[in-house]
């Protein structure tokens, strides 16, 4: 079962606006990773955020992470036609490699 | 550095038929996992292996196997097909040290059609 629920399922935007991503978990994590799927491709890793961070930025990503609300979000900044893909995020309760992911964000970036 | 390497690609099997697919992790990775995706039910970790040894199991019945060699390349085999197999089976490889964290490499997946 999916511990993740991603907010919103779909998301169209125009190139040029920023993108934001929500995802919710239910227990506690060790960390939560982000990643990009192309067309039923394979996952491309985003950014990995620990418990005891609050924000990670990467190039024109940047994640949040409240443990508190057990929540996250990603923040494309200045889209682009090219991250047009669907977005999921994923759970890492004991850094052991047993990712629970979310059912995941279809972002299309419109030209 | 070369990517993951899943083969084959795409697949289409019979009910009842058994499958193997295959995963070559990215050099030096010892952690290889996978993971089913369906339009119902998602992305689902199936089970890890590190180290020759499997770590972590995901909830899916003893139909679904799998093993990992010395060299780290892994396998996973699937008996008895049914329909509901029908999915993307995607292996990824990561470095693993007990209690850290760390981003895990996908395969472009196997696309397995049951019939």
């Amino acid at each position: 079962s999916q511990q993740g629920e991603e907010d919103p399922q779909a998301l169209s935007i125009q190139e040029g606006e920023n993108a934001t991503m929500n995802c919710s978990y239910k227990t506690s994590i060790n960390n939560l990773q982000w990643y990009r799927q192309n067309s039923g491709r394979g996952l491309v890793h985003l950014i990995l955020i620990r418990s005891n961070e609050r924000e990670k930025h990467s190039g024109r990503l940047r994640v949040t992470l409240d443990t508190s609300k057990k929540s996250s979000s990603l923040l494309i900044t200045a889209s682009r036609a090219a991250d047009t893909a669907s977005y999921f995020c994923a759970t890492d309760f004991n850094a052991g490699n047993m990712l629970t992911f979310g059912g995941g964000t279809r972002l299309m970036v419109k030209p | 550095k070369a990517g993951v390497t899943q083969t084959p690609r795409y697949l289409i099997k019979t009910r009842g038929q058994q499958v193997t697919l295959s995963c070559s992790p990215i050099s030096g990775h010892r952690s290889v996992s996978w993971y089913q995706q369906t339009p119902g039910q998602g992305l689902q970790f199936l089970f890890e292996y590190f180290s020759e040894t499997q770590r972590n199991k995901g909830n899916f019945p003893g139909r679904f196997s799998g093993r990992q060699f010395s060299n780290s390349r892994s396998e996973m085999n699937v008996s008895t097909l049914e329909l509901g197999d029908s999915a993307l089976y995607l292996c990824a490889s990561s470095l693993r040290t007990a209690g850290a964290s760390y981003e895990q490499y996908f395969g472009p997946g196997t696309r397995l059609t049951v019939t």
